[in-house]
C-alpha cells in the first residue's frame, strides 16, 4: 500500500506570486485534508475535499483554494502570497465512512518559504 | 466549538522511565479522538485513535490513551520510554462525520539519557 505523497519537498517563492502544491492520497481514501503548520505550533486546518467537493474550511482567506481529482490526488494553490504563509504545508488522506474518518496518513509535507 | 489544548510545551524523562502527556478537549458531543507524532522535518504518524467503548486504547510503539469523559481528558501513556522516541506529539479531535480535525499546538518530548 502506498502512502501519502507531497510535491514538491521545498519550495522558495516571493511575495505576490502564486503557487500550487500537489498530494497523491494513499492507496483506497477517498478523503484529503491540507493543513498549515508553522513553525512550533500544530497543523491549522485549511479544508477538505470529498468526492471532488470543499467539504469544509478553516478561518483561511479565499486565495487558499484547492482541487480534488477523480483519482483523489489533489492540489492546494496559494495566490498573492504573503510572508506568513511560509510554513510546512501537509497533506492527509483518510476514509471517509458512515461512521467518519478513521485517522489520517500524512505526506511528509511541502516546506514553503515567501521571501 | 472543539479545542484541544495540551498544557505542556515541552516534557523531559530519562529513557527507561514512564511517560505522560496531557490533552484536554472542548466538544459538545462525544468526540473521535487521536493521537499523532511528529519528527523534526517530517508528517504526522498516527499514534492510536477512540471513537467508542473500551475507554483505554493501545497504539502503535507501545503507548495507550485513556478516556475520560467527566475530566474531558484523552492522555498519552508510555510505561518505558526509549530516546527514539523524542519527537512533538499532538492531541487531536474530530467531530463526528470526522471531517475538520483540531490538532492541540503539541508538546515537545525530549528523552535523556
Amino acid at each position: 500500500e502506498t502512502g501519502v505523497t507531497q510535491s514538491p519537498t521545498h519550495l522558495i517563492k516571493t511575495r505576490g506570486q502564486q503557487v500550487t502544491l500537489r498530494c497523491s492520497s494513499q492507496s483506497g481514501h477517498n478523503t484529503v485534508s491540507w493543513y498549515q503548520q508553522a513553525l512550533g505550533q500544530g497543523p491549522q486546518f485549511i479544508f477538505q475535499y470529498y468526492r471532488e467537493e470543499e467539504n469544509g474550511r478553516g478561518n483561511f482567506p479565499p486565495r487558499f483554494s484547492g482541487l480534488q481529482f477523480p483519482n483523489y490526488s489533489s492540489e492546494l494553490n496559494v495566490n498573492a502570497l504573503e510572508l506568513d504563509d511560509s510554513a510546512l504545508y501537509l497533506c492527509a488522506s483518510s476514509s471517509r465512512s458512515g461512521t467518519g474518518d478513521y485517522g489520517y496518513t500524512f505526506g511528509s509535507g511541502t516546506r514553503l518559504t515567501v521571501v | 466549538a472543539q479545542s484541544v489544548t495540551q498544557p505542556d510545551i515541552h516534557i523531559t524523562v530519562s529513557e527507561g522511565a514512564s511517560l505522560e502527556l496531557r490533552c484536554n478537549y472542548s466538544y459538545g458531543a462525544t468526540p473521535y479522538l487521536f493521537w499523532y507524532v511528529q519528527s523534526p522535518g517530517q508528517g504526522l504518524q498516527l499514534l492510536l485513535k477512540y471513537f467508542s467503548g473500551d475507554t483505554l486504547v493501545q497504539g502503535i510503539k507501545g503507548f495507550e490513551a485513556e478516556f475520560k469523559r467527566s475530566q474531558s481528558s484523552f492522555n498519552l501513556r508510555k510505561p518505558s520510554v526509549h530516546w527514539s522516541d523524542a519527537a512533538e506529539y499532538f492531541c487531536a479531535v474530530a467531530s463526528t462525520g470526522g471531517f475538520k480535525t483540531i490538532f492541540g499546538a503539541g508538546t515537545r518530548l525530549f528523552v535523556k539519557a
